[in-house]
């Protein structure tokens, strides 16, 4: 069965210092791999996601998380962080066989500090 | 720009009460999702919905059941509502019903419930 952990559950950090969000995964099967991001009394929207391909995968306002399969990681980073990052991110998988289960983890809340 | 809304942010019900709560996609999408949200569990699958009219149970359905009757519309139902179904309620949709997997899910922005 998959399963998700994500690390820290609260991430303190000063603005413009990087940050690093951490990620594993447990699958015996190839997965899909994805970041959510939810700010403030908002629903989640998509940060990121890797399907296939390159390792390192990117998102417009400057996160980026790598997949390491011999690890079962997707950490997310961003080399310097604003007050406006402040937000719950989650960390999901699914399986790349089909179907429609994503499995989230508990979630990180991201608090950066001026 | 995908949208799905959900009916109330807030919601106060007694103990026992039927509840129903409303999420509407104005994407087409043909899969839709009810989670709930508790703090240090992240999400929680319910029910999910691949079509009108079909649904599949997932990871916690007890005491819930769901309606698909429009392509846009998937209704989550509380039978009987009690206090440990206190939560919050996020609705989900994607597209592409059998590549599900690497789909992106659009949430609304979800519906706190109080059962007192």
């Amino acid at each position: 069965a998959q399963s998700v952990t994500q690390l820290d559950s609260q991430v303190p950090v000063f603005e413009e210092a990087p940050v690093e969000l951490r990620c594993n995964y447990s699958s015996s099967v190839s997965v899909y791999l994805f970041w959510y991001v939810q700010y403030p009394n908002q629903g989640l929207q998509l940060l990121l996601k890797y399907l296939s391909g390159s390792t390192l995968v990117k998102s417009i306002n400057g996160f980026e998380a790598e997949f390491n399969k011999s690890q079962t990681s997707f950490h997310l980073r961003k080399p310097s962080v604003h007050i406006s990052d402040t937000a719950e991110y989650f960390c999901a998988v699914s399986l790349n066989t089909g179907g429609f289960k994503t499995i989230f983890g508990a979630g990180t809340r991201l608090f950066v500090k001026a | 720009d995908v949208k799905v809304t959900q009916s109330s942010r807030y919601l106060v019900k007694r103990t026992g009460e039927k509840v129903f709560l409303e999420c509407v996609q104005d994407m087409d999408h043909e899969n839709m999702f009810w989670y709930r949200q508790d703090p240090g569990l992240g999400l929680r699958l319910i029910y999910f919905s691949y079509d009108v009219k079909m649904k599949e149970k997932g990871d916690i359905p007890e005491g819930y059941s769901v309606s698909r009757e429009k392509k846009e519309r998937f209704s989550l139902i509380l039978e009987s509502a009690s206090t440990n179904q206190t939560s919050m309620y996020l609705c989900a949709s994607s597209f592409r019903p059998y590549r599900g997997g690497e789909e992106t899910q659009y949430f609304g922005p979800g519906t706190r419930l109080l059962v007192l």
